[in-house]
């Protein structure tokens, strides 16, 4: 149980172009959802925190109008990267804080490979 | 994350050797999770750790986080080629909104040589 279910799992597009990622909590209800930026050989660097109904959180020097949160329901979230270049060539990937569970804990979508070309 | 340091960055062990991984944190954490990965694919859950002095094991390899749960360490046993990858730490702690978040660590990459 507790599945997160993120598409694309890989997109590639063309510099200038906006891209939307979706991650979708499946059986459970996600008031908040998580997403995570991964370069090559580095860590999973949170981006921003987003709440169903209300606006998105986001850390600093993440920017607000590149990245685009909408958490329009307690079940879907969505990361959209406007006007898009290279250097935003990375792994993306989602995450839910599961509560109520045998293990609370939070559950990952499986990422998504963008590539700017 | 400056609030979690994991160390080493980088690790490259023989086969059958043991190694261990550590996490720690410059706060108390409400839990702390381990997470093995290859770039550009998703997390593989290995263990969450909530209580102070917890230690969980599965298959050969060991978490523990000690007492004042600001410390974990991974441990595994009689490595084998199937452990490679990256392993992240991640702790649950309060972002500055006073929200919970998970916030990880630089990441372990470990080779292991057969």
């Amino acid at each position: 149980g507790a599945v997160v279910s993120q598409h694309p799992s890989r997109v590639i597009c063309k510099s200038g172009t906006s891209v939307k990622i979706e991650c979708r909590s499946l059986d459970f209800q996600a008031t908040t959802m998580f997403w995570y930026r991964q370069f090559p050989k580095q860590s999973l660097m949170l981006m921003a925190t987003s709440n169903e109904g209300s606006k998105a959180t986001y850390e600093q020097g993440v920017e607000k109008d590149k990245f685009l949160i909408n958490h329009a329901s307690l079940t879907l979230s969505t990361l959209t990267v406007t006007s898009a270049h290279p250097e935003d060539s990375s792994f993306y990937i989602c995450s839910a804080r599961v509560w109520g569970r045998a293990n609370d804990g939070y559950t990952f979508g499986s990422g998504t490979r963008l590539t700017v070309v | 994350s400056q609030e979690l340091e994991q160390s080493p960055q980088s690790l490259i062990v023989q086969e059958g050797k043991n190694l261990t991984i550590n996490c720690t944190s410059s706060k108390t954490l409400y839990g702390l999770y381990w997470y093995k990965q290859k770039y550009g694919e998703g997390l593989i859950f290995l263990m969450m750790l909530q209580k102070g002095g917890e230690e969980k094991s599965h298959e050969k390899i060991t978490a523990k986080l000690d007492e004042k749960k600001q410390q974990s360490s991974l441990h595994i046993t009689a490595s084998q080629p199937s452990h490679a990858g990256i392993y992240l730490c991640g702790a649950d702690l309060l972002g500055p909104g006073s929200a919970r978040q998970l916030t990880f660590g630089s990441g372990t990459q470990l080779t292991v040589l057969p």
